[in-house]
């Protein structure tokens, strides 16, 4: 069974960090793209980033470029993105997110991440 | 970026009716995407490319549409299908969203 485990998440005050982690298994990790979606509280859901399988190639929306880093660990099946500078915008919960032709196909339970002073 | 509009924003249908929910977006793109979201749950694939229904997905559900105009389709709604409904496209980065259709049962 995939499963998709998001941590990390947390009250954090603006211009903070916070690093997110999304253990991975019932699948070869190293195989897919995985991808980073977020939704605002009461929100729609906003594409964040995504790494290649190898993780050789990353790609992120401009809001976030430059703050976040998406990375993975393909010996541990985990996923993670470094949030720097964090806005209360940021503030949202966190998703990680396979890819398939069915397009982003399993989800994490997502993980909260809140901005504020 | 490519903007997907959806409507309406919030749909009421009793059981038995038939739905449908639109998706526009600003440039065309080859194919949509819909995902299926219930309150306190993650997303689920629900249509890809288009018209295929993901895994599971009940053939009630059908989508249609090219260029900048797509939809999806629900010929006889089900209690179990009130949800939120989300497009979504792979076309150009960022990879975008609609905005939601909250469907609610009447």
């Amino acid at each position: 069974e995939v499963q998709l485990v998001e941590s990390g998440g947390g009250l954090v005050q603006p211009g903070g960090s916070l690093k997110l982690s999304c253990a991975a298994s019932g699948f070869t990790f190293s195989n897919y793209v995985i991808h980073w979606i977020r939704q605002a509280p009461t929100k729609g859901l906003e594409w964040v980033a995504s790494i290649s399988p190898s993780g050789g190639s990353t790609y992120s929306r401009d809001s976030v470029k430059g703050r976040f880093t998406i990375s993975r660990d393909n010996t541990k099946s985990t996923l993670y993105v470094q949030m720097d500078s964090l806005r209360s915008e940021d503030t949202a919960t966190y998703y990680c997110s396979t890819h398939s032709s069915y397009g982003f196909d399993y989800w994490g339970q997502g993980v909260m991440v809140t901005v504020s002073s | 970026e490519i903007v997907l509009t959806q409507s309406p924003t919030t749909i009421t249908a009793s059981p038995g009716e038939k739905v449908t929910i639109t998706c526009r977006a600003s440039s065309s793109i080859n194919y949509v995407y819909w995902y299926q979201q219930k309150p306190g749950a993650s997303p689920k694939p629900w249509i890809y490319d288009t018209s295929k229904l993901a895994s599971g997905v009940p053939n009630r559900f059908s989508g249609s549409g090219s260029g900048t105009s797509y939809s999806l389709t629900i010929n006889t709604m089900e209690t179990e299908d009130a949800a939120t409904y989300y497009c979504q496209q792979w076309s150009s980065t960022p990879w975008t969203f609609g905005g939601g259709t909250q469907l609610e049962l009447k």
